[in-house]
C-alpha cells in the first residue's frame, strides 16, 4: 500500500547530541513537508520541499536541518543547537496543491 | 501570524449529537482543509473547500467557507464515539511562491460520550 513512513516512533536525545528523523513515501509526491507538534498545540511548520534537492525554512527551521537528495526521502536532523527538542515531529507529503498526508510521527525526548 | 484560530478549544458531546466547529484566519486563502487527528497518530485528511466555494458535503461533514468574514466551520452530524480526535483547520494562503504550504491551527479537542 502506499503511504508515508517514519521512524523510529520513539527516539531520545542526549546533551549536545545531533538526531535524525526519517520519513520515506512511495506516493510519488513531489513535495514534503515537516511540522513540529507541542502538546495541546497545532503543528508548526520547520522545513518543507517542494522538489528534490530544494528546501524551504518553514516558520521554526533554527536547530534544524533537511536534505531531500531523493523524491522518496525527507529526513530532518535535530541538531544540538535545538534548545527544547522535546516534541511530537510530523512528516507529510502531498502533491502540489492537493491535501497532505501525514506519516505517524516521532516522539522525541530528552535525556 | 497567520495562523487560523479555532473555537471551541474543546467540544463534549453524547452520541447522536451533531458537533460544530469553527476556524477564523486572517489572509487571502486559496483553500481551506480540516484535518483529523487521534490521539498519538498523524494527521488524516477530511474535506478540502476552494475559496470560490461556499459550502461542501462529505459524509456526515459539512465544510462551510465565508471569505467575506474570513471564516469556516466543521459540522459533524449524528456523531459516534469513534469521532473522538482533535480537529484541524488548515489554510492555504493566496500569493507568494509557497503554494501548498500549510497554516495550522491550534484545533479542537472533540469527546463524543457514548
Amino acid at each position: 500500500d502506499g503511504g508515508i513512513t517514519q521512524s523510529p516512533k520513539y527516539l531520545f536525545r542526549k546533551e549536545g547530541q545531533n538526531v535524525t528523523l526519517s520519513c520515506e513515501q512511495n506516493l510519488n509526491h513531489d513535495a514534503m513537508y515537516w511540522y513540529r507538534q507541542d502538546p495541546g498545540q497545532g503543528l508548526r511548520l520547520i522545513y518543507y520541499s517542494q522538489i528534490v534537492n530544494d528546501f524551504q525554512k518553514g516558520d521554526i527551521a533554527e536547530g534544524y536541518s533537511v536534505s531531500r537528495e531523493k523524491k522518496e526521502s525527507f529526513p530532518l536532523t535535530v541538531t544540538s543547537a535545538q534548545k527544547n527538542p522535546t516534541a511530537f515531529y510530523l512528516c507529510a507529503s502531498s502533491r502540489l496543491g492537493q491535501p497532505q498526508h501525514f506519516g505517524d510521527g516521532t516522539r522525541l525526548s530528552i535525556l | 501570524s497567520q495562523q487560523g484560530e479555532e473555537d471551541p478549544q474543546a467540544l463534549s458531546i453524547q452520541e447522536g449529537e451533531n458537533a460544530t466547529m469553527n476556524c477564523s484566519y486572517k489572509t487571502s486563502i486559496n483553500n481551506l482543509q480540516w484535518y483529523r487527528q487521534n490521539s498519538g497518530r498523524g494527521l488524516v485528511h477530511l474535506i478540502l473547500i476552494r475559496s470560490n466555494e461556499r459550502e461542501k458535503h462529505s459524509g456526515r461533514l459539512r465544510v462551510t467557507l465565508d471569505t467575506s468574514k474570513k471564516s469556516s466551520s466543521l459540522l459533524i452530524t449524528a456523531s459516534r464515539a469513534a469521532d473522538t480526535a482533535s480537529y484541524f483547520c488548515a489554510t492555504d494562503f493566496a500569493g507568494g511562491t509557497s503554494y501548498g504550504k500549510l497554516t495550522f491551527g491550534q484545533g479542537t479537542i472533540l469527546t463524543v460520550h457514548p
